[in-house]
């Protein structure tokens, strides 16, 4: 089962835009993880963000988790074409036996 | 590089066979975790292991298992293999048992069963 799904599934944008991804999700949650997988490539861990967190901020990349909606945002500023990539959010589920449970992801194009 | 070495990288294989895909944590990691990726479930988590010990157990077929031994590698076993188990699957480790951790992910075993 999917617990996080992520908005939109695509995103095509140009260089030096900002791209804006969301997540939604249906419980209530420990942390909330955002992974990026270039094609066909391991996931690579890019920001956890903790339940009683609002808002954390990583090089060009900045997250948002309000806990009211369920839902979570990744910005890029300033986005390059080495940030194509396909982007997942990933939450653990408070009391859940089923762990680390990922969305489909974002696929983010950004034209150079 | 994550640190999480995954073997083979690519395998074929005709249905009804068995395989073993190996996994290597990071150093120093005790918790190793096993992913199914397909283009239609999506990232699908398989299993944990803590320290040798199954620690979590999500969506993993009976015709799968798995183990972590002493040195800290894993193995997953695929039996009696189906088209539908075609896929990626990862394996990841993290330094403890809690979701809290950052996990670090192999590049994964491409399986295609024909």
């Amino acid at each position: 089962s999917q617990q996080g799904e992520e908005d939109p599934q695509a995103l095509s944008i140009q260089e030096g835009e900002n791209a804006t991804m969301n997540c939604s999700y249906k419980t209530s949650i420990n942390n909330l993880q955002w992974y990026r997988q270039n094609s066909g490539r391991g996931l690579v861990h890019l920001i956890l963000i903790r339940s009683n967190e609002r808002e954390k901020h990583s090089g060009r990349l900045r997250v948002t988790l309000d806990t009211s909606k369920k839902s979570s945002s990744l910005l890029i500023t300033a986005s390059r074409a080495a940030d194509t990539a396909s982007y997942f959010c990933a939450t653990d589920r408070q009391g859940g036996s089923e762990k680390l449970v990922f969305g489909k992801g974002t696929k983010l194009t950004v034209n150079p | 590089d994550s640190g999480v070495t995954q073997t083979p990288k690519h395998l074929i294989t005709a249905t009804g066979q068995r395989v073993t895909l190996r996994c290597s944590p990071r150093s120093g990691d005790l918790s190793v975790y096993w992913y199914q990726q397909s283009l239609d479930q999506g990232l699908q988590f398989l299993i944990q292991y803590y320290n040798g010990e199954e620690r979590a157990k999500g969506n993993i077929l009976e015709r799968f298992s798995a183990q972590q031994f002493p040195d800290l590698h894993s193995e997953l076993n695929l039996s009696s293999l189906e088209l539908g188990d075609s896929a990626l699957y990862f394996c990841a480790s993290s330094v403890g048992v809690s979701w809290g951790n950052t996990i670090y992910f192999g590049e994964g075993s491409w399986l295609t069963v024909v």
